[in-house]
């Protein structure tokens, strides 16, 4: 099977901090995605990438970074974390269009 | 634009009666559709997927779906529901052309709660 394997399930940072939220896959996918989901909002696409260095905003990337140096791993950077990004942060790996394989998540609570 | 509509935020039903959550989407070409599950604190796990072919999709967990290209639907059923299929369900359709291949956009969730 597939894994998506998220850094941390919970993780508390302080305003301001640099925040590295860690995802790595072990299929040889193409494609790494991140979202964040929040109440009533449902799944926010934040970044994706489709192959090593590339990288595309998706529907809400102010405040954050991602970096993909290796095929496995796509980081998300929240350059200086505020309370509006506490939220649950989920990383996807999918092969062209055969769907996404999700992580557990990572909840993050700035404090 | 490609967009997923899933009319319903919050569903309960009896334990042991049938489940029908509702899903339409828009989408110009030929959709590649999928549903997934979320059960709480957890990450996403896919139910079943529809590309081409038999519209009626199986599924894992008992779950199948009806790809209606008419109504541009694309509804999860259960003939009888169990106490743990109590998560939140997505709807999604791929968008995968040119460099965002793979790309799927999301409904915002059904929550399903299932009565003793």
């Amino acid at each position: 099977d597939v894994k998506v394997t998220q850094s941390s399930r919970y993780l508390v940072k302080r305003t301001g901090e640099k925040v590295f939220l860690e995802c790595v896959q072990d299929m040889d996918h193409e494609n790494m995605f991140w979202y964040r989901q929040d109440p009533g909002l449902g799944l926010r696409l934040i970044y994706f990438s489709y192959d090593v260095k590339m990288k595309e905003k998706g529907d809400i990337p102010e405040g954050y970074s991602v970096s993909r140096e290796k095929k496995e791993r796509f980081s998300l950077i929240l350059e200086s974390a505020s309370t509006n990004q506490t939220s649950m942060y989920l990383c996807a790996s999918s092969l062209r269009r055969w769907g996404y394989t999700f992580g557990s998540g990572t909840r993050l609570t700035v404090v | 634009a490609q967009s997923v509509t899933q009319p319903d935020i919050h569903i309960t039903v009896s334990e042991g009666a049938s489940l029908e959550l509702r899903c339409n989407y828009s989408y110009g070409a030929t959709p590649y559709l999928f549903w997934y599950v979320q059960s709480p604190g957890q990450g996403l796990q896919l139910l079943l997927k529809y590309f081409s072919g038999d519209t009626l999709v199986q599924g894992i967990k008992g779950f199948e779906a009806e790809f209606k290209r008419s109504q541009s639907s694309f509804n999860l059923r259960k003939p009888s529901v169990h106490w743990s299929d109590a998560a939140e369900y997505f709807c999604a359709v791929g968008a995968g052309y040119g460099g965002s291949q793979g790309n799927l956009i999301f409904g915002k969730g059904t929550k399903l709660s299932v009565k003793p």
